[in-house]
C-alpha cells in the first residue's frame, strides 16, 4: 500500500540513451512533482502538475518531458541522456498547493555512464 | 544563489540530549516553512511546519522556532533518539503556486 511509488529504483545507462521513470500515487492527490537531487545534495523542483496540467517548469532542458496520463501518474521521459543527468529523481504528490504537505516517493537513482 | 541555507552539513548528539538544527533564508517573501526528514534510500517525509504568523510550533518531541527578523528557523528535538538519525531538510515557500525551496540538508547522528 505504498503511497507514492517510483520505478525503477535504480537506472544505469549510457550517454545518449532515452529513458523513462514512472511515478504513481494512490493518495488521491491532485498535484504531482518531480524533483532532482544532484551530487551537491540540493533538492530542486523540476516540474509540477495539477490535475494533469503543467503548472511549474523550472528551466529544465527540453530533453526532459513529463507526461501525466491521469491525476495518479506523472512519468518523466529523458532524451539523449548526459553525464550531468546523473542524480536521484524524486516524485512527490500533494493535495492542492505547494504549501500542502508533499509526500515523496523513494527516489530513482540514475547513473549515466 | 541559495535562498535556503543549512550551514551545518552534520551534527552529532548523544541520545537523550537536545538536537538543534538551524536554517537561514534570504527571501523575505517566504511565509511558510517546513522540515522534512530523510532516511537513506528513502524519500523525504514531512516532519513539521510553521507559518510566518507564528514564532513557534510544537509536535511531540519536535519544535520549530521562527525568527522572522533574523530570517532564521530552528528545529529542536528533545529528547533525541537513535531513530532520529537522518538527514533533515529545511524548506520554504510563499503564496501562490511557488514551489518549495529546499536547503542542502543536515545529517543528524544520535549516538546511543
Amino acid at each position: 500500500d505504498t503511497a507514492v511509488s517510483q520505478t525503477p529504483k535504480y537506472l544505469v545507462t549510457q550517454m545518449g540513451n532515452d529513458k523513462s521513470i514512472k511515478c504513481e500515487q494512490n493518495l488521491g492527490h491532485d498535484t504531482m512533482y518531480w524533483y532532482k537531487q544532484d551530487s551537491k545534495k540540493f533538492l530542486k523542483i523540476m516540474f509540477s502538475y495539477n490535475n494533469k496540467e503543467l503548472i511549474i517548469n523550472e528551466t529544465v532542458p527540453n530533453r526532459f518531458s513529463p507526461k501525466s496520463p491521469d491525476k495518479a501518474h506523472l512519468n518523466l521521459h529523458i532524451n539523449s541522456l548526459e553525464l550531468g543527468d546523473s542524480a536521484v529523481y524524486f516524485c512527490a504528490s500533494s493535495q492542492g498547493t505547494h504549501k500542502e504537505t508533499q509526500y515523496f516517493g523513494p527516489g530513482t537513482r540514475l547513473l549515466v555512464l | 544563489d541559495q535562498q535556503v541555507k543549512q550551514n551545518s552539513p552534520s551534527l552529532s548528539v548523544q541520545e537523550g540530549r537536545i538536537s538543534i538544527l538551524n536554517c537561514d533564508y534570504t527571501n523575505s517573501m517566504f511565509d511558510y516553512f517546513l522540515w522534512y526528514k530523510k532516511y537513506p534510500a528513502e524519500g523525504p517525509t514531512f516532519l513539521i511546519s510553521i507559518s510566518s504568523i507564528k514564532d513557534k510550533n510544537e509536535d511531540g518531541r519536535f519544535t520549530v522556532f521562527l525568527n522572522k527578523s533574523a530570517k532564521h528557523l530552528s528545529l529542536h528535538i528533545v529528547p533525541s533518539q537513535p531513530g532520529d538519525s537522518a538527514v533533515y531538510f529545511c524548506a520554504a515557500s510563499y503564496s501562490g503556486n511557488t514551489p518549495l525551496v529546499f536547503g542542502k540538508g543536515t545529517r543528524l547522528s544520535v549516538i546511543a
